[in-house]
């Protein structure tokens, strides 16, 4: 168990749906990074949340949003599946910023059918 | 913008022998990190190795060392003694001046027994 939990570990949807990615970081981590990976590619960068405040965007679209709440755990909100949607999408939480590495959860698993 | 390339998409090597991974990078920073995670087939993303650019010194875990040239931007894996629990996807990953990593698109590496 690395101390980030992401919750479902598995997702099945239609096309059309939206659904709501849930992460919780490890105990005394401020920092939240979504990433998005893609059958057999690296990780795409989506967004970055450091306590509370949203600290840094890549490339996410724009039916996709995510949020930090107090408690520091994260959601990330996917509408308007689509098929390409389909990836591994992670959750990783650092102290004081990836320099030192990131603790990534065990991933989410989405598929759009 | 900072580029990271690992040009191997897939390796082999013979249990107990050693192998490299490599992996070049592109940056006008002159302060950054850079690190090798590891992904095994349970999909988790491990930490294997960090190296701070400021530091001439290769950092070295165990059976894992990198071979840092700063002029050459570059930043190979070294596995010594491998075993077959080092199969996995190996991604080198870079850290700047953002808040974020930019990872390499992986290089799969199997373990012969």
């Amino acid at each position: 168990d690395s101390g980030v939990t992401q919750t479902p570990k598995h997702l099945i949807t239609a096309t059309g749906q939206r659904v709501t990615l849930r992460c919780s970081p490890r105990s005394g981590d401020l920092s939240v990074y979504w990433y998005q990976q893609s059958l057999d590619q690296g990780l795409q960068f989506l967004i970055q949340y450091y306590n509370g405040e949203e600290r840094a965007k890549g490339n996410i679209l724009e039916r996709f949003s995510a949020q930090q709440f107090p408690d520091l755990h994260s959601e990330l909100n996917l509408s308007s599946l689509e098929l390409g949607d389909s990836a591994l999408y992670f959750c990783a939480s650092s102290a004081t910023g990836p320099r030192y590495g990131y603790t990534f959860g065990s991933g989410t698993r989405l598929t759009v059918v | 913008a900072q580029t990271v390339t690992q040009s191997q998409p897939e390796m082999s090597v013979q249990e107990a022998e050693t192998v490299t991974l490599s992996c070049t990078y592109d940056t006008s920073e002159s302060d950054y990190y850079l690190f090798w995670y590891k992904q095994p087939p349970s999909r988790q993303m491990i930490l294997v190795i960090r190296q701070e650019a400021y530091k001439q010194q290769n950092a070295t875990e165990n059976r894992f060392s990198v071979n840092f040239q700063k002029a050459a931007k570059s930043f190979s894996l070294k596995i010594s003694d491998s075993q077959l629990g080092d199969a996995a996807m190996y991604f080198c990953a870079y850290s700047g001046g953002t808040y974020k990593y930019i990872f390499g698109t992986g290089t799969r590496l199997k373990v012969l027994a």
